[in-house]
């Protein structure tokens, strides 16, 4: 059974702070999906990463994958009020997505 | 515009008494799957579907069936509801199956449809 673990569950930092979001899964896989949350919306895809050492940037946020080490990490960087949301990692087990309990990031002024 | 589509919403019914929600998209893929959002547990998968007549089963598929008879289509099915399906449940598409070509396609999803089951 593949278990995927985020951590933490909830984060809550100040504006202009850095913060990593980690997501550690528990077999093998090459595939690495992580997705935004809004409150009462639907998920929206950040990053898919697809093997060992790939990193992907957009705005202020950065995703990399360590399939070595089976972990993701979610970085953001000089948090703003707009990136408050829910933040999922998922990863690929055969043609199954398996998702994280979701990291609830608030960014406070 | 590209879209999976759900219906309904929102629904409040009864135990035992059968729902279907419907799922759709426009973007001709094959991939389809379902998923129930609860609390504390995040997404979980209850079926999924290769492609038109091709469906399997997900983590929890106890008391739903899917039918895929057309590419666009993807029905939840709940024969005889209980209160502990009550969830949020969201479908969502992408063009291939996850580890196919097109290695990179991420899944889109609907909008949601909040089930309470009373």
């Amino acid at each position: 059974e593949l278990k995927v673990e985020q951590n933490p569950l909830f984060l809550s930092m100040q504006e202009g702070k850095n913060y990593t979001i980690y997501c550690n899964y528990s077999t093998t896989s090459d595939r690495l999906y992580w997705y935004r949350q809004d409150p009462g919306k639907s998920l929206e895809s950040l990053f898919v990463l697809l093997s060992n050492g790939a990193v992907k940037q957009e705005g202020r946020l950065m995703a990399s994958l360590d399939t070595k080490a089976r972990l993701s990490t979610l970085h953001i960087t000089a948090a703003v009020h707009d990136l408050s949301a829910t933040y999922f990692c998922a990863v690929l087990r055969g043609y199954a997505l398996n998702f994280g309990k979701g990291t609830s990031l608030l960014v406070t002024p | 515009e590209a879209q999976v589509t759900q219906n309904p919403r929102y629904l409040i019914t009864v135990t035992g008494k059968k729902l279907t929600v419907t799922c759709s998209q426009n973007m001709n893929h094959e991939y389809m799957s379902w998923y129930r959002q609860d609390p504390g547990l995040g997404l979980r998968q209850i079926y999924y579907s290769m492609n038109v007549e091709v469906t399997d089963k997900g983590d929890v598929p106890e008391g739903y069936k899917v039918s895929r008879k057309e590419k666009r289509n993807f029905p939840l099915i709940l024969e005889s509801p209980s209160p502990n399906q009550t969830s949020l449940y969201f479908c969502a598409s992408s063009l291939t199956p996850p580890p196919y070509r097109n290695r990179g396609q991420p899944q889109h999803f609907g909008d949601g449809t909040r089930l309470s089951i009373l």
